[in-house]
């Protein structure tokens, strides 16, 4: 399996900040890359897919970048209603697809 | 828009089977590339793809759970099923489906998840 390896674990923020999530994969996954948030008792939401590529829908306060074993998540203008858990998640190489372990942002 | 909806009891004993359904809204499943995925999230410990299973019945199961889950579709229903025998309590987690986007190579439809507790 591969592993995707998530830093920080969490984070603490005010409105208005910038934070930036990044994501390591344990072999090179090309762009096969995706990022989801998750809201306690609401349906989870794809933010990113192929690793820029944003979702339609999805706030453009929401970039993301990179290749190979290095991705990035980055949340610009935070708001309150960004609080959430975020997962990378690899499709290069299913099955099986594997998660990160998860960044809690809080403001 | 698609919308997914998961369902089935809520708790479940050590040793019996975890049983679940997906349905699915907003239209019939489409004959072709449309795949539902099942994923949990454990207590702590983040998210598990556990399977795919397609329209036409094929499946793709994680190697750590293939041994105990079942996957299957009823198209008739729009539903897609998934049965996890002989649960623990390491199978406590929320229960989601999603639509794997066959383009996207993403999950780009949720539902809202079914948290499912196994304890005598």
């Amino acid at each position: 399996d591969i592993q995707m390896t998530q830093s920080p674990s969490s984070l603490s923020a005010d409105v208005g900040d910038r934070i930036t999530i990044s994501c390591r994969a344990g072999q090179n996954i090309g762009r096969h890359l995706n990022w989801y948030q998750l809201k306690p008792g609401k349906a989870p939401k794809l933010l990113i897919y192929a690793a820029s590529n944003l979702q339609t829908g999805v706030s453009s306060r929401f970039s993301a970048g990179g290749s190979g074993t290095y991705f990035t998540l980055t949340i610009s203008n935070l708001q309150p209603e960004d609080l959430a858990i975020y997962y990378c998640h690899q499709s290069y190489s299913p099955p099986p697809c594997t998660f990160g372990q998860g960044t809690k942002v809080e403001i | 828009q698609v919308q997914l909806l998961e369902s089935g009891p809520g708790l479940v004993k050590p040793s019996q089977t975890l049983s679940l359904t997906c349905t699915v809204s907003s239209g019939s499943i489409p004959s072709d590339g449309f795949f539902c995925s099942w994923i949990r999230l454990h207590p702590d410990k983040g998210l598990e793809w556990i399977g795919d299973v397609s329209y036409n019945g094929s499946t793709y199961y994680n190697p750590s759970l293939e041994s105990r889950a079942t996957m299957s579709v009823d198209a008739s229903k729009n539903q897609f099923s998934l049965r996890l025998r002989s649960a623990t309590g390491a199978d406590t987690a929320v229960y989601y489906c999603a639509r794997l986007h066959d383009v996207l190579n993403a999950f780009d439809y949720w539902g809202q998840g079914s948290l499912v507790t196994v304890s005598s």
